[in-house]
């Protein structure tokens, strides 16, 4: 069955270090989504990918970057880790404009904990 | 820009009905999804309406007013496993595949 899968599940890291959080989906699907999740923000977005080669600024992006080398992964960095980014992380997919709804499918999640 | 509202908290009984509502103010649409997240849980995906009127799965029924940018998930026969928060979610159509999220709604069912 497909699926998207994200890796670590928990982190701990300390303010400064450079993390990155994998997320590897065998959906085949074209769009990539990152997400943060905090209390009392929702889901906010953080970078995202159409397709091999292409990455977009979200809502949040300041500190984070990500890369589309491939149609399966979309790996994102801490750059420089800082406390405001503990959060609950959400990693998502989605199919080509067309095929109807273009629900996303979400990853279990990665929970960074920066100290 | 968007503001997508949706109540922060809701309670109702077991074997209830309940309903849930979301308003969206967004520069485009192309469709609006709910989704379901249980306590350290991903989000999973419920609905999605992109014509006005009423969508049905089993106990959960979605519906949508365009015009008045209105959407409502309805819950039926309420079980204990229906405790989530519940997401809402606008396609504006204008970026291939981007949601917009409100800050969901945290539903408690009671026995």
């Amino acid at each position: 069955d497909a699926e998207i899968t994200q890796s670590p599940r928990h982190k701990i890291t300390e303010t400064g270090r450079q993390v990155t959080l994998a997320c590897h989906q065998t959906w085949n699907h074209n769009n990539m989504f990152w997400y943060r999740q905090d209390l009392g923000h929702g889901l906010r977005l953080i970078h995202y990918s159409y397709g091999v080669q292409d990455t977009n600024k979200g809502e949040v992006s300041d500190g984070y970057s990500v890369s589309r080398s491939n149609t399966e992964d979309l790996p994102l960095t801490l750059e420089s880790a800082a406390s405001s980014q503990t959060s609950v992380y959400f990693c998502a997919s989605s199919g080509v404009v067309g095929t109807g709804g273009r629900e996303q499918y979400f990853g279990p999640g990665t929970r960074l904990t920066v100290t | 820009g968007q503001n997508i509202d949706q109540p922060t908290e809701m309670t109702a009984t077991e074997g209830a009905i309940v309903q849930i509502n979301c308003t969206y103010q967004t520069s485009g649409f192309n469709g609006l999804f709910w989704y379901q997240q249980h306590a350290g849980e991903a989000p999973t995906f419920l609905s999605y309406n992109v014509l006005d009127g009423l969508e049905e799965k089993g106990r959960f029924s979605s519906f949508l007013s365009r015009s008045k940018g209105y959407s409502y998930l309805l819950l039926k026969e309420l079980q204990m496993k229906d405790s989530a928060s519940y997401l809402c979610a606008v396609d504006r159509g204008s970026t291939l595949g981007r949601l917009y999220f409100g800050r969901g709604t945290q539903l408690t069912v009671w026995p």
